[in-house]
């Protein structure tokens, strides 16, 4: 069964763009999280999506967005981008994003911001 | 202010032996616990989990242990293999409306000698 697809798996920006990155989950799964990864703050959650809809948010500016599709399909937005967004993103996939139901993770999209 | 990076504990072994990586954490209110490994320029891996109702659950070479008392949680991996060779987090879910959401530990390098 295929795992956890994330797109693309390199980037690099440059300061003030935007950049749009896609996580396809596991199949059935119906739950996306997305990660910031850096060597400074670790991983740190930035946002959970159910059903199309926004359930739980970490501690990011707004210039993070995200939103999902209904075919789970799940895409993060950073707008205005700062040299400090430079990170691993991680996306990772869930059944239902509750309690004990398993968080599959993807390789990650490496963001560089110049 | 300037970033600091995290300085990540170190466990090196030598192939064969038994190792023991630790984390703390800090929310009570947690429930649900799982070990990812993660290797360089990969998304973590999961290892094991446990739920809150269990002090103890075993995989194959691998057993969590869990003490809530002083909310700690360790790892261990028996006949330690070069291949083992990580960055190794505890993540925890607190469940309720914590959609999605894991809380990392900051890791801990494991390095396996030959």
């Amino acid at each position: 069964k295929a795992g956890v697809t994330q797109t693309p798996r390199y980037l690099i920006k440059t300061r003030g763009q935007q950049v749009t990155l896609s996580c396809s989950p596991i199949s059935g799964h119906r739950s996306v999280s997305w990660y910031q990864q850096t060597p400074g703050q670790g991983l740190q959650f930035l946002f959970e999506y159910f059903s199309e809809t926004q359930r739980n948010k970490g501690n990011f500016p707004g210039r993070f967005s995200g939103r999902q599709f209904s075919n789970s399909r799940s895409e993060m937005n950073v707008s205005t981008l700062e040299l400090g967004d430079s990170a691993l993103y991680l996306c990772a996939s869930s059944l239902n994003g509750q309690g004990a139901s398993g968080y599959t993770f993807g390789s990650g999209t490496r963001l560089t911001v110049v | 202010g300037e970033s600091v990076g995290l300085h990540l504990p170190t466990l090196s072994v030598q192939e064969g032996d038994n190792s023991i990586i630790n984390c703390a954490y800090s929310n009570s209110a947690s429930d649900y616990f799982i070990w990812y490994k993660q290797e360089s320029g990969k998304g973590p891996q999961f290892i094991i989990d446990i739920r809150s109702n269990m002090d103890k659950r075993q995989g194959q070479r691998v057993t969590v242990l869990l003490n809530k008392t002083v909310k700690h949680l360790s790892l261990q991996i028996a006949a330690t293999q070069p291949g083992d060779s990580a960055v190794y987090f505890c993540a925890e879910n607190a469940g309720g409306t914590s959609y999605g959401k894991l809380t990392f530990g900051q890791g801990t390098i494991l390095t396996v000698h030959p």
